[in-house]
């Protein structure tokens, strides 16, 4: 079946470093893939979707420069979060697509705390 | 713009009752595909039920939902609530436009089911 591993599970950082996670798709070719937060208390907020071979295109209020992502395959992706303050708590999910309409497989999550 | 409204942020029944959870959306598009995903804490997202066919009854595990293009809602329903239905669910739209896949997800509905 399709999965989709997401590491770290939990990550805690000092406030102005950075934080790095990565989604591995298994069983399925992931042309696509979103990455998303969960704030607390809010729903989930897309940051950016990748699409191999095409720009990634990163959401309002969210930059290349603050989340860089990395998508150099169909079974891999990366997201950083640079100079992690406290608005960067949450929840991170990575969302794997396989080409054409469809559902999302979803990573378990990097939860994000920073101190 | 684009959106996915789900009403209730919580919702809590008695086990045994019936489960409504309401979700309407918004897109210029007219092929949009729905999906539900529920959420246990600690686990990842998984897909419940997805659908683009207008008028077309989806089951899965109890529950059913049925896309209305017409009033442009998603409704989630299962007969009989279980102890294990606790958990958030999510409705979602996914869109494939000219200018780029689109995913938005409602703000989520805690269900509570108590005995």
């Amino acid at each position: 079946g399709a999965l989709v591993y997401q590491y770290p599970r939990r990550t805690i950082c000092k406030s102005g470093t950075s934080m790095r996670m990565e989604c591995q798709a298994v069983g399925f070719q992931a042309t696509s893939v979103a990455w998303y937060r969960q704030s607390p208390q809010k729903t989930f907020e897309l940051i950016a979707l990748s699409t191999v071979n095409s720009a990634i295109k990163y959401e309002q209020n969210f930059t290349q420069e603050k989340f860089p992502i990395s998508h150099p395959n169909l079974s891999f992706s990366s997201m950083t979060v640079l100079n992690a303050y406290l608005e960067d708590r949450g929840l991170y999910l990575c969302g794997a697509r396989a080409t054409g309409p469809g559902q999302l497989y979803f990573g378990e999550g990097s939860k994000l705390t920073v101190l | 713009g684009d959106s996915v409204t789900q009403t209730e942020g919580l919702v809590t029944l008695t086990e045994g009752l019936p489960v409504m959870l309401n979700c309407t959306y918004q897109t210029i598009y007219s092929n949009p595909f729905l999906f539900w995903y529920v959420h246990y804490l600690n686990e990842s997202p998984r897909l419940l039920l997805k659908s683009s066919t207008d008028n077309k009854r989806t089951e899965h595990q109890g529950f059913h939902a049925t896309l209305h293009k017409s009033s442009s809602s998603f409704h989630l329903q299962k007969s009989s609530a279980q102890l294990s239905d606790s958990a958030l669910y999510y409705c979602a739209l996914i869109f494939y436009g000219g200018s780029g896949n689109k995913l938005i997800f409602g703000t989520g509905t805690l269900l509570s089911v108590k005995p």
